[in-house]
């Protein structure tokens, strides 16, 4: 069974551009999940999606924002890219919501 | 505030001895806890799972304790391994409907052979 799958692998951008990141849950979960990760930080919780639906989201502006399809999939768009958005960025999945998540390999974004 | 604490420094065992890292938090209701595995440039790999009414939990060589009283969970690692050299992450869920992951910052162990 394949995993969560997460794509691009790496993301360069410059400040000020938008930047979109891209989840494929394992088949089956409904939730997915969004995660931030600054060098030497925890994981952040960005998002949390389930059956298309935005069920809650972490202490981040606007400008991060995201969308699950109807296979579940899920894309994350960040706005006007600041400097310190450079991280490693984790989706997850989980069914039902409450149980383990499952997390993809992650995108490393970097803001020049 | 509420908060999670874990061991902020790395933790070096000696390979076959048991590795106990510690996760203390404030401020907070969980209604189940979970550790995970994080290796340098990877996601997160669930270990375990305990909840609020459960004292302890094993996996093979892991174990998991839950104080609600002391407010901590301890993860054991007994025989460890050069392997097992990773990043621990100890993660709080609240249950219900804000269905939210709190992680902390997690622990490093390198077991030396």
């Amino acid at each position: 069974e394949a995993g969560v799958t997460q794509s691009p692998t790496h993301l360069i951008k410059t400040r000020g551009q938008q930047a979109t990141l891209r989840c494929s849950p394992i088949s089956g979960h409904t939730s997915v999940y969004w995660y931030q990760q600054a060098l030497g930080l925890g994981l952040q919780f960005l998002l949390w999606y389930d059956e298309g639906e935005e069920r809650n989201r972490g202490n981040f502006p606007p400008r991060f924002s995201g969308r699950q399809f109807p296979n579940y999939s899920s894309e994350l768009n960040v706005n006007a890219l600041e400097l310190e958005d450079s991280a490693l960025y984790l989706c997850a999945s989980s069914s039902p919501p409450e149980n383990e998540q499952f997390f993809g390999p992650g995108t490393r974004l970097t803001v020049l | 505030s509420q908060k999670i604490e874990q061991n902020s420094e790395a933790l070096n065992i000696q390979e076959g001895k048991t590795a106990t890292l510690t996760c203390n938090y404030t401020n907070y209701s969980p209604a189940y806890l979970q550790w995970y595995r994080q290796d340098p440039g990877r996601g997160p790999v669930f270990l375990l799972l305990i909840r609020e009414n459960e004292k302890e939990k094993r996996k093979e060589r892991l174990k998991v304790t839950f104080d609600t009283t002391l407010k901590q969970s301890l993860f054991h690692i007994t025989a460890s391994q050069p392997a097992d050299s990773a990043t621990y992450l100890c993660a709080l869920h609240s249950g219900g409907a804000t269905n939210k992951l709190i992680f902390g910052t997690g622990t490093l162990l390198a077991v030396q052979p």
